[in-house]
């Protein structure tokens, strides 16, 4: 079946400009979660939605970003004002429901972005 | 709090040789625990995980881990290292109730010939 997609697979964009990354998650997955991998480095939570309870945007690291998620499925994180520290590659990840915990999460293969 | 620690962010084998790679976690409640591999340019895949029941847990590619209560560790390995298994690995944990999923920095594998 359909994994977790993930668009566009890269983004060149100039140093203040507004951009978008695009989740499609698997059917189904009431989970979804956003990360950002900086160049060799690990996994840093962003953002977390489950089912239609309120979102834990606790790992959003500064007002720029933003998430959301309509009708419970794709997902849009939204960076304003662009600066070259918020290059990196950007993960989306879906599972079933999140609060068991015993459920793996399954990854796009993530949008690469370049802030000129 | 959870965390998890993986020792060594980069270890090197010969093909054929033992994979060993390290994790140890702190919860203050029975865990979940994962290890995912992450190819270049893609995502991370699963490649096993711990819930309940039997403590060595099997999983793709020849891999398998086993959870120890009493050393907090879920370490990964693989009798003999392809050439194909050089990516990089990370430990996660979760618990019931918990929502997110905490990721350790990640071990590189280097496979030499």
């Amino acid at each position: 079946g359909a994994g977790v997609s993930q668009s566009p697979s890269n983004k060149v964009t100039e140093k203040g400009k507004d951009v978008e990354l695009r989740c499609d998650p698997i059917s189904g997955h009431t989970a979804l979660y956003w990360y950002r991998q900086s160049l060799g480095q690990g996994l840093e939570f962003l953002i977390y939605f489950q089912g239609n309870s309120a979102p834990d945007k606790s790992g959003l690291p500064s007002d720029r970003f933003s998430a959301e998620r309509t009708g419970g499925s794709v997902s849009t994180l939204t960076i304003q004002r662009t600066q070259q520290e918020d290059s990196a590659v950007y993960l989306c990840a879906s599972s079933g429901d999140g609060g068991l915990g015993n459920q793996p999460q399954h990854f796009g293969d993530g949008t690469r972005l370049s802030i000129l | 709090a959870q965390s998890v620690t993986q020792l060594g962010s980069h270890v090197s084998v010969s093909e054929g040789a033992l994979v060993l790679l390290r994790c140890n976690y702190s919860s203050s409640v029975p865990p979940y625990l994962f290890w995912y591999v992450q190819y270049p340019n893609q995502g991370l895949q699963l490649l096993l995980k711990y819930t309940t029941g039997a403590t060595l847990v099997k999983g793709i590619n020849g891999f398998e881990a086993e959870f120890k209560k009493s050393e907090t560790s879920f370490h990964l390995t693989k009798p003999s290292a392809h050439m194909s298994d050089a990516a990089e690995y990370f430990c996660a944990v979760s618990y019931t109730g918990g929502f997110k999923t905490i990721f350790g920095a990640g071990t590189r594998l280097f496979v030499k010939a």
